[in-house]
């Protein structure tokens, strides 16, 4: 139990593009996603908190018009990265708390997104 | 503020090999500490953790002991396989609970 899938795997989209990234928690509800960021050979970073019927926590340096974030459902959290540029290629990946967990260790992490801006 | 300082990889073994990989941190307090791994083509999982100083996480043969007065929390292998070439990752959460993570480090394993 407790997997997570992300959709698309990978993308490549022309710069100016929107691009939405789906992220899905299988066989649990989640209440709270995660939205990282990871770039080559680096750590993931966060980039903001996703709540299932609020707003997202966006951390210090993401912008918020650039990265929407909704989390519409307690399975479901997308973001859209609106008017892509080349320099926000990178790897997306999204983990989800188990509703009821009270330690933010208990995430479940997606395989990921790999966005291309040509 | 909280960060995590992890061995830089690659890291290249022969199978059933002896693995250290190194991990220290600062952190307000004593937060509980984490290793993940991303073996390829999947998520992240968590490995092991420890809550609190001197504690022993364990999982897969892997070992980690949360060391308060060296701030470290190493990850150990006695005999390493194939199946263990992956990406681990040093991970304390913050004081907000908010997971750091390690910049990782890619092991691999010769047959």
């Amino acid at each position: 139990g407790a997997v997570v899938s992300q959709h698309p795997s990978w993308v490549i989209c022309k710069s100016g593009t929107s691009v939405k990234i789906e992220c899905r928690s299988l066989d649990f509800q989640a209440t709270t996603m995660f939205w990282y960021r990871q770039f080559p050979k680096q750590s993931l970073m966060l980039m903001a908190t996703s709540n299932e019927g609020s707003k997202a926590t966006y951390e210090q340096g993401v912008e918020k018009d650039k990265f929407l974030i909704n989390h519409a459902s307690l399975t479901l959290s997308t973001l859209t990265v609106t008017s892509a540029h080349p320099e926000d290629s990178s790897f997306y990946i999204c983990s989800a708390e188990r509703t009821g967990t009270r330690r933010r260790h208990t995430q479940y992490f997606g395989p990921g997104t790999r966005l291309t801006v040509l | 503020g909280d960060s995590v300082t992890q061995m830089e990889g690659p890291v290249t073994l022969s199978e059933e090999a002896f693995l250290t990989i190194n991990c220290t941190y600062t952190a307000t307090g004593y937060p509980s500490l984490f290793w993940y791994v991303q073996y390829p083509g999947e998520g992240l999982q968590l490995l092991l953790k420890a809550t609190k100083a001197d504690d022993k996480g364990s999982n897969k043969g892997f070992e980690a002991t949360y060391r308060k007065e060296t701030t470290s929390f190493h990850l150990e292998k006695g005999s390493v396989q194939v199946s263990d070439s992956a990406v681990y990752f040093c991970a304390p959460p913050n004081r907000d609970d908010k997971i750091i993570f390690g910049k990782g480090t890619r092991l691999h394993i010769l047959p």
